[in-house]
């Protein structure tokens, strides 16, 4: 595709539940990564993929957050037993090595 | 403690003015430094890098300067105009692989 896409692009939940999100990177770039951006603040880093393999998961909150990446393409970012605290919006990204950074327009999560 | 500093201020000016917007940042190394546009509700839009080993970058009407002695990247729009208003994030490249930590964003406003 042309740019970063994201699924869904709302995400209404209830606490407890689990949600799956899903990030599309464009075809060809060899990093992804994951960003959380709550109402009115900066990106919070969660995650990098570099081909399938995550070098750098320090930004993961807790051991409730999980990210794969198959086929040096999709990534799904798994948040289990949501909180209400984990509302924001979820960002992915995807480049070229050292260059800049491509985003999607993120999956706003909003738990209840 | 590592911080990335950029004004919580919005910075209102004039079309057709300079708008000049500031970097700071302390414990950090960075080989290299980048800048993003974000509009609300859209994810972030990369604009320039720019290397620990340049101290400036040119784009069309935007130019970033990067002095790793002052720790302070400046980030200017010259000739400016309305459509230019947006938040503006600077990131740090801290890591293997192109992690970039990101300050919280300057909004600037251009008015008529």
């Amino acid at each position: 595709g042309a740019g970063v896409s994201q699924s869904p692009s709302n995400k209404v939940t209830e606490k407890g539940k689990d949600v799956e999100l899903r990030c599309d990177p464009i075809s060809g770039h060899t990093a992804l990564y994951w960003y959380r951006q709550r109402l009115g603040q900066g990106l919070e880093f969660l995650i990098y993929f570099q081909g399938n393999s995550a070098p750098d998961k320090s930004g993961l909150p807790s051991d409730r957050f999980s990210a794969e990446r198959t086929g040096e393409s999709v990534s799904t970012l798994t948040i289990q037993r949501t909180q209400q605290e984990d509302s924001a919006v979820y960002l992915c990204a995807s480049s070229p090595p050292y260059k800049g950074q491509f985003f999607g327009p993120g999956t706003r999560l909003t738990v209840l | 403690s590592q911080k990335i500093e950029q004004n919580s201020e919005a910075l209102n000016i004039q079309e057709g003015k300079t708008a000049t917007l500031t970097c700071n940042y302390t414990n950090y190394s960075p080989a290299y430094l980048q800048w993003y546009r974000q509009d609300p509700g859209r994810g972030p839009v990369f604009l320039l890098l720019i290397r620990e080993n340049e101290k400036e970058k040119r784009k069309e009407r935007l130019k970033v300067t990067f002095d790793t002695t002052l720790k302070q990247s400046l980030f200017h729009i010259t000739a400016s105009q309305p459509a230019d208003s947006a938040t503006y994030l600077c990131a740090l490249g801290t890591g293997g692989g192109n992690k970039l930590t990101f300050g919280t964003g300057t909004q600037l406003k251009v008015e008529l």
